[in-house]
């Protein structure tokens, strides 16, 4: 059965710090993983990784995939409050339609 | 990047009714939508994939008499609750693709409360 596993399942830094996130899978036919920040609403999309080994950059955010050890790291320097959010990482099951199957989300505060 | 739109944003009803929730791709013509349900502090659990012109696909423990799906067009998918009970009270997310990509793309969500 595929599975996204997530870690830590919730993290407090202060301002400043720089945090990691993880995401590890088990997925057939792995084509994608893809990085989402949870406010008060729906989730709003960061990255979708392909390839191994090529970071993906959105600011201070910053993501990279593992292919080969089925890991996805999504990282935050310089945090601030208006990080603290949940973050999912999810991968497509290609057999279903593209179907998302999320991790159980990190749970980000980034205290002032 | 695509929007979708989700309506209503929130909903109040009383325990018994029928509550219907629209999603739609605004500039992208969605082949696929999905439905999911969030619980507080919880990930988002896929609840059925809609597919334009056939009938949904349902997860394992998902009541299809009780989540009812329609995806009549390419830009539009509903999920009506029906005889929605306090414990039907959720955050429903629809989400949708299109054919030619694996991003998919989130409505706002809908907060239902039943009372």
């Amino acid at each position: 059965e595929d599975k996204v596993v997530q870690s830590p399942l919730s993290l407090v830094v202060h301002e400043g710090d720089t945090v990691t996130l993880n995401c590890s899978y088990e997925v057939t036919n792995f084509r994608s993983l893809l990085w989402y920040k949870q406010e008060k609403k729906a989730p709003t999309f960061l990255f979708m990784l392909t390839s191994s080994g090529i970071e993906k950059k959105s600011g201070r955010l910053s993501s990279i995939l593992d292919k080969k050890e089925l890991f996805s790291i999504l990282n935050i320097t310089a945090t601030q409050t208006g990080d603290s959010a949940v973050y999912l990482c999810a991968v497509p099951h290609m057999e279903y339609g593209n179907k998302l199957v999320f991790g159980a989300g990190t749970i980000l505060r980034v205290k002032s | 990047g695509a929007v979708v739109s989700q309506h209503p944003s929130w909903v109040i009803c009383k325990s018994g009714t029928s509550v219907k929730i629209e999603c739609r791709s605004l500039d992208f013509q969605a082949t696929t939508m999905f439905w999911y349900r969030q619980f507080p502090k919880k990930s988002l659990m896929l609840m059925a994939t809609s597919n334009e012109g056939s009938k949904a696909t349902y997860e394992q423990g998902v009541e299809k008499d009780k989540f009812l799906i329609n995806h009549a067009s390419l830009t539009l998918s509903t999920l009506t609750v029906t005889s929605a009970h306090p414990e039907d009270s959720s955050f429903y997310i629809c989400s949708a693709r299109t054919w030619t990509d694996t991003e998919v793309f989130f409505g706002q969500g809908t907060r239902l409360t039943v009372v």
